[in-house]
């Protein structure tokens, strides 16, 4: 059983659909994250929580909506989404936020046609 | 805003040669992590660094937090196939009291190793 765990491994959608990428951690961490790595560009941080609470916005535009409803688990809801949107959505968790060692899930391939 | 600069970009390099990455921060950083990262995988945290000067092994692989605390370097000892893939630097200044932490990372560097 990995320590974070992202489903699904690859998405394809229109620009119209609504869908949602789920982050699983089981390393009892309390902190969770959602980066977007883009080719040629650093990775981004997109949304922090910790206990649940989101904690940091990185200013993201509002067709991504996040959720947590514990702290194991993560949503990354999305609608309306635009062909540059499309990028290696990655989840991580860290013990709290301000311990930043933070372990990585495979992540979700997303593509917007 | 802060930014990582990490060189080199990309290195080509025989088997069982050594290879050496750093990364710089204009600004100072308490923490320093190296992360490496397979194709179609997330990055895998290599080594994590928390105090200047520090130095600090992971098999082959060894790191070092500057002195400065704007830079960090790593190194790769007798290197081997299975060591392909993108190492990316990440730092990170956190404040006691509250304020969120961030990640910042470099962009990476692509490492091809010869057989």
């Amino acid at each position: 059983e990995t320590g974070v765990t992202q489903t699904p491994r690859h998405l394809v959608m229109g620009m119209t659909n609504k869908k949602s990428l789920k982050c699983e951690q089981h390393l009892g961490h309390n902190a969770m994250y959602w980066y977007k790595q883009s080719a040629k560009k650093p990775l981004e941080l997109m949304f922090v929580y910790n206990f649940k609470e989101q904690t940091e916005n990185n200013s993201v535009p509002s067709r991504f909506s996040p959720e947590c409803p514990n702290s194991s688990h993560l949503f990354l809801h999305l609608h309306t989404l635009q062909p540059e949107d499309s990028a290696l959505y990655l989840c991580a968790s860290s013990p709290e936020d301000l311990n930043t060692e933070a372990f990585f899930g495979q992540g979700t391939r997303l593509t917007v046609v | 805003g802060q930014q990582l600069n990490q060189s080199p970009q990309s290195m080509f390099i025989q088997e069982g040669e050594d290879v050496s990455m750093n990364c710089t921060s204009s600004s100072i950083f308490n923490t320093w992590l190296w992360y490496k990262q397979d194709p179609g995988e997330g990055p895998v945290l290599l080594i994590a660094l928390y105090k200047a000067g520090e130095l600090t092994s992971n098999g082959r692989l060894t790191a070092q937090f500057g002195i400065t605390r704007k830079d960090s370097f790593l190194n790769i000892s007798a290197s081997i196939p299975s060591d392909v893939g993108i190492y990316f630097c990440a730092g990170s200044n956190y404040l006691w009291g509250g304020a969120t932490n961030k990640l910042i990372f470099g962009t990476g560097t692509l490492l091809a190793v010869q057989p």
